[in-house]
């Protein structure tokens, strides 16, 4: 049982690229969510998802795309890399049945914008 | 509005010491409060947590507890290992709320043989 697989696991772009990030779930759990993780800054949200086809903003989306066609799948693309994009990027995934259900986590892509 | 304040790191200790990591937290309602571990290179995972006033999360010998008078739920841990070493965050889940966890910023525990 894999739970989250998250690819490329590390990646180097050039500024202006377009660059997309995997995240893929086993479980069907109803929520996914992108993060971000920057020293000084923790985890910030970048985008979640409800359900397939259902996508919303969450704290930083600008300069970010979603999609999520099956709940499986919830891709990030950036548009036009910068480098402030420079980041570890975090899916997770949540079942959301009860307010004490938690998150699990992937294990990163670490991206680093020239 | 919601927020979780986490102790700054890091915080360096020798093998064999007693831990604690301050958590403290402002939501409205009552929360579930989360403690999760990242160790290096990894994702996050849950550690412990705590669904109501006076509930103690436990594993892996860290313990919390969820203290409504206080509105805090600290980390403590009576013997760490160099095993330890991480970094831990601190999240809360408003009982209202459709999907968001509310992070501390984190607190890296460095542990020293």
């Amino acid at each position: 049982d894999a739970g989250i697989t998250q690819s490329p696991r590390y990646k180097i772009t050039e500024t202006g690229r377009q660059v997309t990030l995997m995240c893929h779930q086993t479980w069907s759990h109803s929520y996914m969510f992108w993060y971000r993780q920057d020293l000084g800054h923790g985890l910030r949200l970048i985008y979640y998802s409800a359900a397939a086809d259902i996508t919303d903003k969450g704290e930083v989306p600008d300069g970010y795309v979603v999609s999520r066609s099956k709940t499986e799948n919830f891709p990030l693309t950036l548009e036009s890399a910068t480098r402030s994009q420079t980041s570890v990027y975090f899916c997770a995934t949540d079942r959301l049945r009860q307010g004490t259900d938690t998150q699990y986590f992937g294990p990163g892509t670490r991206l680093t914008v020239l | 509005g919601n927020s979780v304040t986490q102790m700054e790191g890091p915080v360096t200790l020798s093998e064999e010491a007693f831990l604690t990591i301050n958590c403290t937290y402002t939501a409205t309602g009552y929360p579930s409060l989360f403690w999760y571990v990242q160790y290096p290179g990894e994702g996050l995972q849950l550690l412990l947590k705590a669904t109501k006033a006076d509930d103690k999360g436990s594993n892996k010998g860290f313990e919390a507890t969820y203290r409504k008078e206080t509105t805090s739920f600290h980390l403590e841990k009576g013997s760490v290992q160099v095993s330890d070493s991480a970094v831990y965050f601190c999240a809360l889940r408003r009982s209202d709320s459709n999907y968001q966890l509310i992070w501390g910023a984190g607190t890296k525990l460095i542990i020293k043989p």
